[in-house]
């Protein structure tokens, strides 16, 4: 049982480009969550996906944008990089149907570098 | 706004020389309050999950209790093994159906043989 996957493990980027990171859910779960985690430091909530619709988002601005895929798989885009977007990005699925415990479980990160 | 605050921020224990580390929340309406570990360059990995004050759970050498303000993680017997950051996140009724976590900063913690 392949557990949730993320896409591409590390990536260096300059001040200005854009970049695309992507995660595959576990398998059975529907929705997925985004955070951001910079160096020492929780995570920090970016926004989540269900039914590919945004359904929440923390206080990140419209920079950081998403898309959900009909295989509840996911992207995260941002745009116009600055020094301080350089952090793990983390990929967390859940299930949200009946029955569900509320449980994350994480892939192992995208870690974005910005120069 | 709801806080998480993890105490200490490093730890350095001996083999076999028991511990606590603690977790302070503010919550408006807890939800749950989670424990994950993470090792360097990876995801959190998931420990617990406690729902109500008085609660507690066991894993190996780890146990996790909760009351209305903290919860602490009990390390027993530790093993460098256990070296890892340890995560604390609460969830609040007022996540709505996106159900996010606030987590704390972490404790690094690191056992020497």
């Amino acid at each position: 049982d392949a557990g949730v996957t993320q896409s591409p493990t590390h990536l260096i980027k300059t001040r200005g480009q854009q970049v695309t990171l992507r995660c595959s859910p576990k398998s059975g779960h529907d929705t997925v969550s985004w955070y951001q985690q910079a160096l020492g430091q929780g995570p920090q909530f970016i926004f989540q996906y269900y039914e590919e619709e945004e359904r929440q988002r923390g206080n990140f601005p419209d920079r950081f944008s998403g898309h959900q895929f009909p295989n509840y798989s996911s992207e995260l885009n941002v745009n116009a990089l600055l020094l301080g977007d350089s952090a793990l990005y983390l990929c967390a699925s859940s299930f949200s149907g009946r029955g569900n415990t509320g449980e994350l479980f994480f892939g192992e990160g995208s870690r974005l570098t910005v120069l | 706004e709801d806080q998480v605050t993890q105490s200490p921020e490093a730890l350095r224990l001996q083999e076999g020389e028991s511990s606590s580390l603690n977790c302070s929340y503010t919550v408006s309406g807890l939800r749950g309050l989670f424990w994950y570990r993470q090792d360097p360059g990876k995801g959190p990995e998931f420990l617990f999950t406690l729902y109500s004050a008085g609660e507690e759970k066991e894993k190996e050498r780890l146990k996790a209790t909760l009351t209305k303000k903290e919860s602490f993680l009990h390390i027993t017997a530790p093993k460098p093994e256990d070296s890892a950051t340890y995560l604390c996140a609460v969830r609040a009724f007022s996540s709505g159906s996106a159900r996010q976590l606030t987590f704390g900063s972490g404790t690094q913690l690191t056992v020497l043989p």
